[in-house]
């Protein structure tokens, strides 16, 4: 079966301290890999999205980055945490079943930015 | 830019109530999903309409695709409180030559005993 695990699950941190959220994914290879933020009951907001090792794609302006450095890695990261960063977290992987695509979510990441 | 409207935004009914959500857009999509999303978790997919008129049912759940391909609904029927949660619909759909996967705006249902 094909997981995706986050870690961690909750954190809480003071503006201006780095972030770094991980993403691992079990069971595929290659995978088409995707950060999401989702204000308190709202939808989710696509901020990027990789398609393979070292490739990234950048969906909204932000002071957040992504990184890749394993095939099933993804790393979210700030260098500077603002306020404006609290919100839930998630990490999806791409999956095509019959000629059209699917997303799988892992279990997310609260982050609370004091 | 939101392509995906998703109606109404927030839903409290009663248990056994019956109940409506839509999914419209002004494009075209080649498969359209449903998900729901329980809080503290991430969306869970319940269902893939991929024909223009196709409908799926999922136990009490009922999803219609559009004949144009443009728009969904998800109809449940006797709602229950494990019903409660948020409802989103997602689809993918190619722009200037570039694939595109989108989420709805988002359907919080609350259910009441």
């Amino acid at each position: 079966s094909q997981t995706i695990h986050q870690w961690p699950a909750t954190l809480v941190q003071p503006v201006g301290s780095p972030l770094s959220l991980e993403c691992t994914v079990e069971g595929t290879s290659n995978p088409n890999l995707y950060w999401y933020r989702q204000a308190a009951g709202r939808g989710l907001q696509l901020l990027f999205y990789s398609v393979g090792i070292g490739q990234i794609s950048s969906e909204v302006p932000q002071n957040l980055s992504a990184s890749r450095p394993q095939d099933r890695q993804f790393i979210l990261s700030s260098k500077k945490l603002l306020l404006s960063d609290s919100g839930f977290y998630l990490c999806a992987r791409l999956a095509r079943d019959r000629g059209h695509n699917e997303q799988f979510f892992g279990p997310g990441t609260r982050l609370t930015v004091l | 830019t939101q392509l995906l409207e998703q109606s109404p935004q927030f839903l409290s009914i009663q248990e056994g109530e019956n109940l409506t959500v839509y999914c419209n857009s002004s494009s075209v999509f080649s498969s359209l999903q449903w998900y729901r999303q329980e809080p503290g978790e991430g969306p869970v997919l319940l269902v893939t309409v991929v024909t223009g008129g196709e409908v799926k049912k999922l136990k009490r759940l009922t999803f219609q695709f559009g004949d144009a391909r443009k728009d969904s609904s998800l109809h449940i029927t006797a709602a229950q409180p494990g019903d409660t949660g948020l409802y989103l619909c997602a689809g993918d759909f190619v722009t200037s030559g570039t694939y595109k996967y989108i989420f709805g705006t988002g359907t919080r249902l609350k259910v009441l005993a």
